[in-house]
């Protein structure tokens, strides 16, 4: 049960893009259409952005996308604003009931 | 409000034991599945354990497998943890999470701290 791979810090100017790149193992990024992604700001609990990849919940904005490809996944914050400025974390089933997290992303708005 | 509120964090010894409770209200937890994360000061999300809508299947990290047991009381609505033989390295912010999608958290609660230590 190793945790998934993210970049320690990504960063971008308000209104840029940034993209967060989340990988894992062919057990679990690999094996199923369920990477989710989580905001979490200082002192709160995580927030949900993405489920299975791609979907996003009622509410959070579309300038959040996810997608994959094999082992990896990545979420993308289109027109970055302060309040994206946050730790980003990625998730995957990894089977027989087993969860596990990504390392996690702060996300620096310049 | 559709909510959960942890309780029962606190300050434990190592070896001791500790029961957190999560409370679900507006929502029926044995319609969900429920899961627990923890959090170590400064560190990132550690998945913990699960729960299904039946009951009748629970999943557990290698870390806390054996030691921790995670049940529900549907009559209370309430979603429970089971921590014993506990280390200084479960001290975490502990969160009650709804898997409210498939593979996927949508509603947490504010988290409760254990603290492991002598």
């Amino acid at each position: 049960q190793s945790a998934l791979t993210q970049p320690p810090s990504a960063s971008g100017s308000p209104g840029q893009s940034v993209t967060i790149s989340c990988t894992g193992t062919s057990s679990d990024v690999g094996a199923y259409d369920s990477v989710s992604w989580y905001q979490q700001h200082p002192g709160k609990a995580p927030k949900l952005m993405i489920y299975e990849v791609t979907k996003r919940p009622s509410g959070v904005p579309d300038r959040f996308s996810g997608s994959k490809s094999g082992n990896s996944a990545s979420l993308t914050v289109s027109g970055l604003q302060a309040d994206d400025e946050a730790d980003y974390y990625c998730s995957s089933y990894a089977g027989s009931s087993i969860y596990v997290f990504g390392t996690g992303t702060k996300v620096s708005v310049l | 409000e559709v909510q959960v509120v942890e309780s029962g964090g606190g300050l434990v010894q190592p070896g001791g034991s500790l029961r957190l409770s999560c409370a679900a209200s507006e929502f029926t937890i044995s319609n969900s599945w429920m899961h627990w994360v923890r959090q170590a000061s400064g560190k990132g999300l550690v998945w913990v354990s699960q729960i299904s809508s039946s009951g009748s299947s629970t999943g557990y990290a290698d870390s806390v497998k054996g030691r921790f047991t995670i049940s529900r009381d549907s009559a209370e609505n309430t979603l429970y943890l089971q921590m014993n033989s506990l280390r200084a390295e479960d001290t975490a912010v502990y969160y009650c999470a709804r898997g409210g999608y498939r593979y996927a958290w949508d509603l947490w609660g504010q988290g409760t701290l254990v603290t492991v230590s002598s």
